[in-house]
């Protein structure tokens, strides 16, 4: 299986603030890559696929980048609704696997 | 407009089995994998298998081998996660989900748990 390392595993922001996520895949999957922001006791919520690629109706702050292994979501001015749980995913491989996550906290 | 709609919450004993049912609408059933993830509290995302609904052929993770079955309905464009012997370990939200070209669309979620 394809092994997703997602850091941090949290950080503590201000609202304003640029914040970044890091994913690294085990293996190259191009750029089979997609995000997506969770709220507790909610589905994940589908922010950035194709590694680059915005989803309809997500605010243009939300940004991705990468290919081969290393991959990254930027957030480019943190808003109050942002803070959440984010996690990337890898859809190279039909057996998806997923990062830890990162949990975004207040500061 | 792509849309997966999964069955409500359930409470089941340990030792039962549950079915999810994922009903797909906007978009040809036939076409894409159906997906099963779920996500026991307070955890991450845990790929469960998938179901070729064009086929009916499966692969599911080594982890589930011999206690999940994955169908599908083409008749009513809806798939099926079926998982026996559950255990308390097994209380968690189950997704459907779907990968049309490079663009996942999901389910809203089960609740499945597990208590005696």
């Amino acid at each position: 299986d394809i092994q997703m390392t997602q850091s941090p595993s949290s950080l503590s922001a201000s609202v304003g603030d640029r914040v970044t996520i890091t994913c690294r895949a085990s293996q190259t999957i191009y750029t089979y890559l997609n995000w997506y922001q969770q709220k507790p006791g909610k589905a994940p919520n589908l922010l950035i696929y194709a590694a680059s690629s915005l989803q309809s109706g997500v605010p243009s702050r939300f940004s991705g980048s990468g290919s081969g292994t290393d991959f990254s979501l930027t957030i480019s001015s943190l808003q109050p609704e942002d803070f959440a749980t984010y996690f990337c995913q890898q859809s190279y491989s039909t057996s998806w696997t997923f990062g830890q996550g990162t949990k975004v906290e207040f500061k | 407009q792509v849309q997966l709609v999964q069955s409500g919450a359930e409470m089941k004993k340990p030792g039962a089995s549950i079915k999810v049912s994922c009903k797909a609408s906007g978009y040809t059933f036939i076409a894409y994998y159906i997906y099963w993830v779920r996500q026991a509290p307070g955890q991450g995302l845990e790929w469960m298998g998938w179901i070729d609904p064009n086929s009916g052929g499966t692969n599911y993770a080594q982890k589930f081998q011999g206690r999940v079955t994955m169908t599908r309905d083409t008749s009513i464009s809806t798939a099926y996660l079926e998982l026996s012997r559950l255990r308390s370990d097994d209380t968690a939200v189950y997704y459907c989900a779907t990968l049309r070209g490079a663009v996942p669309g999901w389910g809203q979620g089960s609740l499945v748990t597990v208590s005696s």
